[in-house]
């Protein structure tokens, strides 16, 4: 079936550093959305893309055009409120399922 | 904009009685819906992909006998969890987008809790 890997699925920065999170598609992808979740469960949209990439703020993301077999987000100038867990979700081409990736939890220290 | 209004937020409900989950979309229409199911420290599955017009389609795992789901217009879809018992706990989600090729937009959650 469907695959989306996701990687890290654990990642600790120190405030001010620089990282980034990607997943993996086991097959050709329309388009990817990335997520973070509050403490609440709620999911925040951060991006949506069909190609390309995409910049807001402190955040950005690309999506591999050519092959559409993976995604990033990059984070830069991580903050203590950038804490939390990003999952990715992608959508087949063929099929228009949107599948999970497994989800990173990212944790700021000071 | 759009967006997706979900409730109840949370619920509780005994073992093996039935709970319904709604969702209404806002400023879009919702030609497809899916439904989610976080389980605790695990990612979202996809429960049902659910298309105006089309038959529901339910992934592996997951039947209309127990989670039926309706999708009467392009503002609304509801889901049951029928006999409800603790591994059907967990966060459900709707997330509805206009054509298939465009943005999800998702519902804050359903959180259900069985006892």
């Amino acid at each position: 079936g469907d695959q989306v890997e996701q990687s890290p699925s654990a990642l600790s920065l120190h405030e001010g550093t620089d990282s980034a999170l990607r997943c993996n598609f086991t097959t050709t992808m329309r388009s990817v959305q990335w997520f973070r979740q509050n403490s609440r469960g709620s999911l925040i949209s951060l991006f949506y893309l069909a190609s390309g990439t995409k910049e807001n703020g402190r955040l950005k993301s690309a999506f591999d055009s050519k092959e559409r077999r993976y995604s990033t987000l990059h984070i830069r100038d991580a903050q203590l409120e950038d804490s939390g867990t990003y999952f990715c979700a992608a959508a087949n081409t063929g099929n228009y399922k949107y599948v999970f990736g497994a989800g990173t939890r990212l944790k700021v220290i000071a | 904009g759009a967006l997706v209004y979900q409730y109840p937020r949370r619920t509780i409900c005994k073992s093996g009685t039935s709970m319904r989950m709604e969702c209404q979309a806002v400023g879009f229409q919702a030609t497809s819906v899916a439904w989610y199911r976080q389980s605790p420290q695990k990612t979202f599955e996809l429960i049902a992909l659910s298309t105006v017009n089309s038959a529901i389609k339910y992934e592996q795992n997951f039947t209309q006998e127990k989670f039926p789901i309706s999708h009467p217009n392009l503002s609304f879809s509801s889901m049951t969890v029928l006999n409800a018992y603790l591994e059907d706990r967990g966060l459900y989600l709707c997330g509805a987008r206009e054509q298939l090729n465009t943005e999800v937009f998702f519902g804050k959650g359903t959180r259900l809790t069985v006892v």
